[in-house]
Formats: structure tokens, C-alpha cells, sequence
């Protein structure tokens, strides 16, 4: 059975600082990998989604990369800003369509 | 243009009693998605339909659960004989066609917030 973890579960950074989001899944067998956002009360936000043929994706002040041999991506965010403040859900698209998530890293970024 | 629209937002129920929960997917979307999100779950997928295909039902936790989607755009999701565990944010997706084969992403409506009292 596909398991994702996210680590670290909670991130507080000034602003400014780059940050790294970790994810990780121990199922090699996947279409691709998404990352999402959610705020509070919200549905999820679709960031950044890496075929599983491909090593990263960016956008804006967002990157993504994918080993998926290792079973492992991170999201790096540059430059964060307090609008950056959610939970970051990282996902594996398995067969069938189904998306299998991370408990999520709870960011925080102080003014 | 319109984005996923889920409702009611919010839902309180007794005990045993029946709910629906709707969700109207962005036009033109193929392939729509029913998650489950809890405390102490995380996010769990429960079940995905594409276009007039049988959908996918391997995700509902129990026969209490139950979903269709009519004229391949708007669905329902029922919970039968409501029970405290039931309680969670139900969250629907779309897409343009099935994530899975054609990576296209999936967007999420806000959630129907459901207490079982």
C-alpha cells in the first residue's frame, strides 16, 4: 500500500528566507506527483504537478523536483512571503486516478 | 470562469439520519473526484468517475456510502444512516480528462464541512 510522508509537519521562517518542503512515497509505480496548497477552510490549490518521466517543474518562485526511483520530491520556495502561510499537501497519482496524499507541512512565514 | 462549487458548505446532523452532498464540477470536465479529509485521516480518496464509464468505487468506507453523477456533470454524494465517524470536510474535484493518463490537474471545490451530532 502506497504511503506518502511529509516532513517537517510544521515550518515557521521569517520572510525573506528559502525553504524546503520534503516529500516522500514508498511506490515507485506512479503516474506523477502534485503538490497542492490549502488554506484554512478551503479546498486544495493544484501548484505544481511533475509527470513521472520528468526530474522538476517550476513556477514563479516555486520549484519542484521528483526522484522517483528514490521514492522523494521537494518544493523549494524562494523569497517567502506571508501569503506563502498554508499547508502544503504533496500527492502520488497511482493507477486507477487515484491520488494518495501526505499528511501536509503546516508553513508559517512571520513578517 | 466558475470554479468547482460543493454545497451545502456546512452540514449538522443527528445521528442516523440521511445526507447529500452535491457537487457541481467546471464545465466541460470529464473526470470528478469525491475525497474525504478528517483529523486524525488525512485526505482519502473515495471515489472517481470518468465520462460514462463505471466509476471507480474502491475508496467509500462502507455500503453506506454512495455516489452518481448525472448527465456526466453534477454529483451526489450520499451517506446513509449517519454516524459520528462520518464526520469530516467531503471535498470534490474535476478534471479535464482522467489525471492519471492525461496529467491534466485536478481542481478542488471548498468542501461540504459535515457534523454528526
Amino acid at each position: 500500500k502506497q504511503e506518502v510522508t511529509q516532513i517537517p509537519a510544521a515550518l515557521s521562517v521569517p520572510e525573506g528566507e528559502n525553504l524546503v518542503l520534503n516529500c516522500s512515497f514508498t511506490d515507485s509505480a506512479i503516474y506523477n506527483l502534485q503538490w497542492f496548497r490549502q488554506d484554512p477552510g478551503k479546498g486544495l490549490t493544484s501548484l505544481l504537478l511533475i509527470q513521472s518521466s520528468q526530474r522538476e517543474q517550476t513556477s514563479g518562485r516555486l520549484n519542484a523536483s521528483l526522484d522517483k526511483s528514490s521514492g522523494r520530491s521537494t518544493l523549494y520556495i524562494a523569497a517567502s512571503q506571508p501569503g506563502d502561510s498554508a499547508t502544503y499537501l504533496c500527492a502520488v497519482m497511482e493507477y486507477g486516478n487515484k491520488l494518495v496524499f501526505g499528511a501536509g507541512t503546516i508553513l508559517r512565514v512571520k513578517s | 470562469g466558475a470554479g468547482v462549487s460543493q454545497s451545502p458548505s456546512n452540514k449538522v446532523t443527528e445521528k442516523g439520519k440521511d445526507v447529500e452532498l452535491r457537487c457541481d464540477p467546471i464545465s466541460g470536465h470529464t473526470a470528478l473526484y469525491w475525497y474525504r479529509q478528517s483529523l486524525g485521516q488525512g485526505l482519502e480518496f473515495l471515489i472517481y468517475f470518468q465520462g460514462n464509464s463505471a466509476p471507480d468505487k474502491s475508496g467509500l468506507p462502507s455500503d453506506r456510502f454512495s455516489a452518481e453523477r448525472t448527465g456526466g456533470s453534477v454529483s451526489t454524494l450520499t451517506i446513509q444512516r449517519t454516524q459520528q465517524e462520518d464526520s469530516a470536510v467531503y471535498l470534490c474535484a474535476s478534471s479535464l480528462m482522467a489525471t492519471g493518463y492525461s496529467n491534466q490537474p485536478q481542481h478542488f471545490g471548498d468542501g461540504t464541512r459535515l457534523s454528526i451530532l
